[in-house]
């Protein structure tokens, strides 16, 4: 069965810097998401995108974050500079229209 | 704005016993509701979404419109059902559709 696939597993990341965490949706989806679950909280939704552009946002993604399908199949997040309360994990996910979100494992941002 | 409360964040139960985890949610139109499951390490995956009826793994959840409420069923627990469970809404208008989570029951299943 296709998956979502996010790299890498495990960032570590000083504060301030810039940081990118890649997914690959599953081929034939055209919808896809950014998700953050900060430790011992609720998975968040960040940011959703279709047809080369962001339908919805939520008050967490502010101006320091960006999103990019550059290519035809990865799809991207990035923060610019990062502060350590973006500190979570991230989850990517896809779907059909009108389908359910497939999830990726996860990619662990860590800010010292 | 949506909301989703589940009560429990840790629920234990003994092997072949029921098992119910509840959720309730707030919105004022008509959302589409789903559970999803995190076993150990693995990725979060669907388990069930209100509008198929179906059960997977024996699993059932009831769509409550009177009550808000989707919560999830098991008549018998096994040990491998031992995992994180959450509630999610998402609307039912737009194309892309986020979902809004509630902050998840652990479920354990003793043997």
């Amino acid at each position: 069965e296709p998956e979502v696939t996010q790299t890498p597993s495990h960032q570590v990341t000083q504060m301030g810097q810039e940081v990118i965490l890649r997914c690959v949706p599953i081929s034939n989806h055209l919808y896809f998401y950014w998700y953050r679950q900060i430790l011992g909280q609720k998975v968040e939704f960040l940011v959703s995108f279709y047809n080369n552009e962001i339908s919805e946002k939520s008050e967490i993604f502010d101006d320091q974050f960006s999103v990019e399908r550059p290519d035809g199949s990865n799809f991207t997040l990035k923060i610019r500079s990062t502060k350590l309360e973006d500190s979570a994990m991230y989850f990517c996910a896809s779907s059909k229209y009108n389908q359910p979100q497939h999830f990726g494992d996860g990619t662990r941002l860590s800010i010292l | 704005a949506q909301r989703v409360t589940q009560p429990e964040k840790l629920l234990s139960v003994f092997k072949g016993a029921p098992v119910e985890l509840k959720c309730n949610y707030s919105y004022s139109g008509s959302p589409e509701l789903f559970w999803y499951v995190q076993y150990s390490r693995q990725r979060l995956q669907l388990l069930l979404r209100h509008i198929s009826r179906e059960s997977i793994k024996g699993f059932t959840a009831d769509l409550n419109k009177g009550e808000t409420s989707f919560h999830l069923k098991k008549p018998f627990a096994q040990e491998e059902d031992s995992a994180m469970y959450y509630c999610a809404l998402s609307l039912s208008s737009g194309s892309a559709r986020q979902l809004t989570f509630g902050s998840g029951t652990q479920l354990t299943v003793l043997p």
